[in-house]
């Protein structure tokens, strides 16, 4: 199975702070249709999970603009420009370009 | 607006079983797969796998191939997750997600599982 590597495990931020979180697969999420199926979501603290960006960069309808995704092959990126009170709780990347889906361990993104 | 809904609570002794549901709204069922994910309490998610809502046919991640079961009521637009012969480790809160255009689009709001003698 695919294994995602996220890092920080743990991120404190102020409000308004930029941050970015590396989620690293140990294997190319590049599929054979060219599309790469890397995912973001988030848990805020008692809900479920949220779809924040799909395929690397796409941001999901009515996900705020400062969310961003970058990266390819191996390695991606999360970044928040600007947190705000609401981002706070953990952030997971996943993948489904190889079955089975499989998650990042997560990272928590807390208050300073 | 699309919901996915899922049942309540369950308090089981070992080697119970149960059956948790998912009840999807505001669009058509079977034009979309149904994934299962367990998250343990503190922990991360973990992915159980996914049925093909037109089909019925189950896909299951190796770890959840033994005493686990997707199916289906099509006509109620409700997928089912079975647990036969629970353990302490099948203590864990169960998504169902939507396997849409793009995956994971929707969640169920969680049915926590609790094991004990």
């Amino acid at each position: 199975d695919v294994v995602l590597t996220q890092t920080p495990p743990t991120l404190s931020a102020t409000i308004g702070q930029s941050v970015s979180i590396s989620c690293r697969s140990s294997q190319s999420l590049l599929d054979s249709d060219g599309d790469t199926y890397l995912n973001w979501l988030l848990q805020r603290p008692g809900q479920s999970p949220q779809l924040l960006i799909y395929s690397v960069s796409n941001l999901e309808s009515g996900v705020p603009n400062r969310f961003s995704g970058s990266g390819s092959e191996t390695d991606f990126t999360l970044k928040i420009s600007g947190v705000e009170a609401e981002d706070l709780g953990v952030y997971y990347c996943m993948q489904a370009t190889h079955a089975p889906d499989t998650f990042g361990a997560g990272t928590k993104l807390e208050l300073k | 607006q699309i919901q996915l809904v899922q049942s309540g609570p369950e308090l089981k002794k070992p080697g119970e079983s149960l059956k948790i549901s998912c009840k999807a709204s505001g669009y058509t069922f079977t034009d979309y797969a149904m994934q299962w994910v367990k998250q343990a309490p503190g922990k991360g998610l973990q992915y159980m796998g996914w049925i093909n809502t037109q089909t019925g046919k189950p896909t299951y991640a190796d770890d959840f191939k033994e005493r686990f079961v997707f199916s289906l009521e099509t006509s109620a637009s409700t997928a089912y997750l079975q647990i036969n012969n629970l353990k302490n480790e099948d203590t864990a809160t169960y998504f169902c997600a939507r396997s849409g255009v793009p995956d994971f689009d929707y969640w169920g709001q969680g049915v926590m599982v609790t094991v004990s003698s």
